[in-house]
C-alpha cells in the first residue's frame, strides 16, 4: 500500500492564484482530513469527510473547498490563493473519525505552499 | 480553556535521562486519547494509544487520568532519536467528531 499520498510537495503560488492541492489513499478509510501546520499554532483542521459525498467544515474553513467524490481522494482548493494561507499541508485518513481506540490517523508526507 | 494544553517546551535533556510530558484535556466526555510523534518537517505518526489502566511500550509509558483530566507520556532512557515533537490528541466524544491536538512538546535529547 502506498499509504497517504499527497501531490505537490512544494508549491509557490501569487496571490490571488488558485490550485488544488491533491490526497489520495489507498487504504479504504472513510474518514479523512486537510491540516495545516504553522509554526507555534499546532495542527488545526481545514475540512474533513467522514465518507464519499459528505463533508464538513474544521476550525479554518475559510479560502478553502474541498469535495469527496471518491472514497479514496479529498482535494483541497484553493479558491484565491493569500500570504496567510502559506503553511504546511497535511491530509490524513482512518477507518473511521473516533471509532474506538484503536484508531490511528495516517498523514500524507505533506505540502510545502508559499504565497507571495 | 484550550480543549487540548502542552507545555511546548522545549525540554532538552541528556541522554539516558527521564523526562515526562503532561498534556490536559477540557472535555470530559472525551474518549480515545493518543500520542503521536513528529519529527523535524515530517509528518505526525502514531506513537501509542492510551489505555484507561496504563499502558507501556518499550521505554515508552502512558497513563490517562480522567478525574484530573490529563495524560503523560514518560520516556525512559532517552535516546538521540527521540528527538521529536510529541503531540497529544483527543477524541471529544464517540461517533464521527475529529480529533483535536495538542500543539506539541518539543524534545531534544543531548549526546
Amino acid at each position: 500500500n502506498a499509504g497517504v499520498t499527497q501531490t505537490p510537495k512544494f508549491q509557490v503560488l501569487k496571490t490571488g492564484q488558485s490550485m488544488t492541492l491533491q490526497c489520495a489513499q489507498d487504504m479504504n478509510h472513510e474518514y479523512m482530513s486537510w491540516y495545516r501546520q504553522d509554526p507555534g499554532m499546532g495542527l488545526r483542521l481545514i475540512h474533513y469527510s467522514v465518507g464519499a459525498g459528505i463533508t464538513d467544515q474544521g476550525e479554518v474553513p475559510n479560502g478553502y473547498n474541498v469535495s469527496r467524490s471518491t472514497t479514496e481522494d479529498f482535494p483541497l482548493r484553493l479558491l484565491s490563493a493569500a500570504p496567510s494561507q502559506t503553511s504546511v499541508y497535511f491530509c490524513a485518513s482512518s477507518y473511521s473519525a473516533a471509532g474506538g481506540i484503536t484508531d490511528t490517523q495516517y498523514f500524507g508526507p505533506g505540502t510545502r505552499l508559499t504565497v507571495l | 480553556r484550550k480543549e487540548v494544553e502542552q507545555d511546548p517546551g522545549p525540554f532538552n535533556v541528556p541522554e539516558g535521562a527521564t523526562v515526562a510530558f503532561n498534556c490536559t484535556y477540557s472535555n470530559s466526555a472525551s474518549q480515545s486519547f493518543f500520542w503521536y510523534r513528529q519529527d523535524c518537517r515530517k509528518e505526525p505518526k502514531l506513537l501509542m494509544s492510551v489505555y484507561s489502566s496504563g499502558n507501556e511500550d518499550g521505554r515508552f509509558t502512558a497513563q490517562l487520568n480522567r478525574a484530573s483530566q490529563y495524560i503523560s507520556l514518560l520516556i525512559r532512557d532517552s535516546k538521540l532519536s527521540d528527538s521529536a515533537t510529541y503531540l497529544c490528541v483527543v477524541t471529544p466524544n464517540s461517533g464521527n467528531t475529529p480529533l483535536v491536538f495538542g500543539k506539541g512538546t518539543r524534545l531534544s535529547v543531548i549526546a
